[in-house]
């Protein structure tokens, strides 16, 4: 249970084009979903939360107007990646809260290069 | 705030050996504790958790024990197979998302 899924798992991408990133919570559901980045052998950037129903909340420093959360759904979340460009090549995890737990689980992962 | 210290790596073991990895955190409050774990070109797996002082956590051989004394949380494992090789995180939540610390990668040579 409590399983975690990323589409796409990598996508590689013009610089200017956006990019759309889904994570679904498969066999729970999800009030809160959140959004981390991770650069090669680094830690996890928290960038956004994501509540069902309203507004993401962004950490510092993350630009709300270049990664577009939306999550309509007690199991989805999206992230768009408007007008990408190189720098923003990364590798993008999400996580759901397991709604009345503690415990977060997350995805596999999407890997985005932008040439 | 809330951080979370771990010991830096990488660390490499020859099959068998023992494992710890120290962790420490600073948090208010009385924060649940977590341990991650990563393998190459993944997202992160649960490993184990422990949410109140002097639980134990374990799973997979990996075991881990919250210190509230001491404000650590070690990950620990008796005897590691090559199959342990992956990055380490540990992580504390209170009232905000997870807080990561840097991980540590592990490997573990046959």
């Amino acid at each position: 249970g409590a399983v975690v899924s990323q589409h796409p798992s990598w996508v590689i991408c013009k610089s200017g084009t956006s990019v759309k990133i889904e994570c679904r919570s498969l066999d729970f559901q999800a009030t809160t979903m959140f959004w981390y980045r991770q650069f090669p052998k680094q830690s996890l950037m928290l960038m956004a939360t994501s509540n069902e129903g309203s507004k993401a909340t962004y950490e510092q420093g993350v630009e709300k107007d270049k990664f577009l959360i939306n999550h309509a759904s007690l199991t989805l979340s999206t992230l768009t990646v408007t007008s990408a460009h190189p720098e923003d090549s990364s590798f993008y995890i999400c996580s759901a809260d397991h709604t009345g737990t503690d415990t977060q689980y997350f995805g596999p992962g999407t890997r985005l290069t932008v040439l | 705030g809330n951080s979370v210290t771990q010991m830096e790596g990488p660390v490499t073991l020859s099959e068998e050996a023992f494992l710890t990895i120290n962790c420490t955190y600073t948090a208010t409050g009385y924060p649940s504790l977590f341990w991650y774990v990563q393998y190459p070109g993944e997202g992160l797996q649960l490993l184990l958790k422990a949410t109140k002082a002097d639980d134990k956590g374990s799973n997979k051989g990996f075991e881990a024990t919250y210190r509230k004394e001491t404000t650590s949380f070690h990950l620990e494992k008796g005897s590691v197979q090559v199959s342990d090789s992956a990055v380490y995180f540990c992580a504390l939540r209170g009232n905000t998302p997870l807080v990561f610390g840097k991980g540590t990668r592990l490997s573990v040579i046959a």
